[in-house]
């Protein structure tokens, strides 16, 4: 069992549908982050976590330590939303990211 | 600021041929890292470095080698490629681990 499992693999809505990325994680961390792959390949934080929630424009993020889960949610869906988002855990024993899978969203208009 | 780039964008190599991809920071980050990423898959840590001459294995070394001479830059050399090294590999840096890395654009890699 992967010790970073995203879900779900692949997710297809229309312009405007509120989504939302699940992130699960088996390990201790220290923190979670979320990153955004573009179609061209770059890669671009968006937010770590640790506890808590935080909002930075349409993105929402998540996590709940106890149930050792996050979830990143996007509002007002928008086409160039399209890509994928990549959960990550920063392991508490040697500091080292543990990445999950990714989950590939494109949002139709 | 630059930020992290790389160099080559893509690459073709003959199985048994070596090459080595850039990766420079100007951020003044001491931790800076080698990820590939196969299709559908995570990143997987290849090689990492805590500063100047100091570097250690990640999760998948074999078939490579990395250097770090100074701050700004960490180098990966593949020495014999194999068509199991053909993938994307992405250098990224932070200023310590619990902060968020800085991602290059990446190195597409094939090896036929």
């Amino acid at each position: 069992k992967n010790e970073v499992e995203q879900s779900p693999q692949n997710l297809t809505a229309q312009e405007g549908e509120f989504i939302t990325i699940n992130c699960s994680y088996s390990v201790g961390i220290s923190a979670l982050h979320w990153l955004q792959q573009h179609p061209g390949g770059g890669i671009v934080s968006l937010f770590m976590l640790s506890s808590g929630k935080k909002k930075h424009g349409r993105l929402i993020a998540t996590i709940n330590i106890q149930e050792k889960h996050s979830s990143l949610h996007i509002t007002a869906s928008h086409p160039r939303d399209s890509a994928v988002y990549i959960c990550a855990v920063l392991r508490v024993s040697n500091y080292q990211l543990i990445w999950g899978a990714g989950t590939k969203l494109i949002i139709k208009p | 600021n630059a930020g992290v780039t790389q160099t080559p964008k893509f690459r073709i190599l003959k199985i048994g041929q070596s090459m080595t991809l850039q990766c420079t920071q100007d951020m003044n980050h001491n931790y800076m890292y080698w990820y590939r990423q196969d299709p559908g898959m995570g990143l997987k840590l290849i090689y990492y470095s805590v500063g100047a001459g100091i570097t250690d294995k990640g999760e998948v070394p074999n078939g490579y080698n990395v250097s770090r001479s100074t701050t700004e830059d960490f180098p990966l050399r593949l020495e014999l490629a194999a068509p199991s090294q053909t993938s994307v590999y992405f250098c990224a840096s932070n200023r310590s681990p619990q902060e968020t890395q800085y991602f290059g654009p990446g190195t597409r890699l094939l090896v036929l």
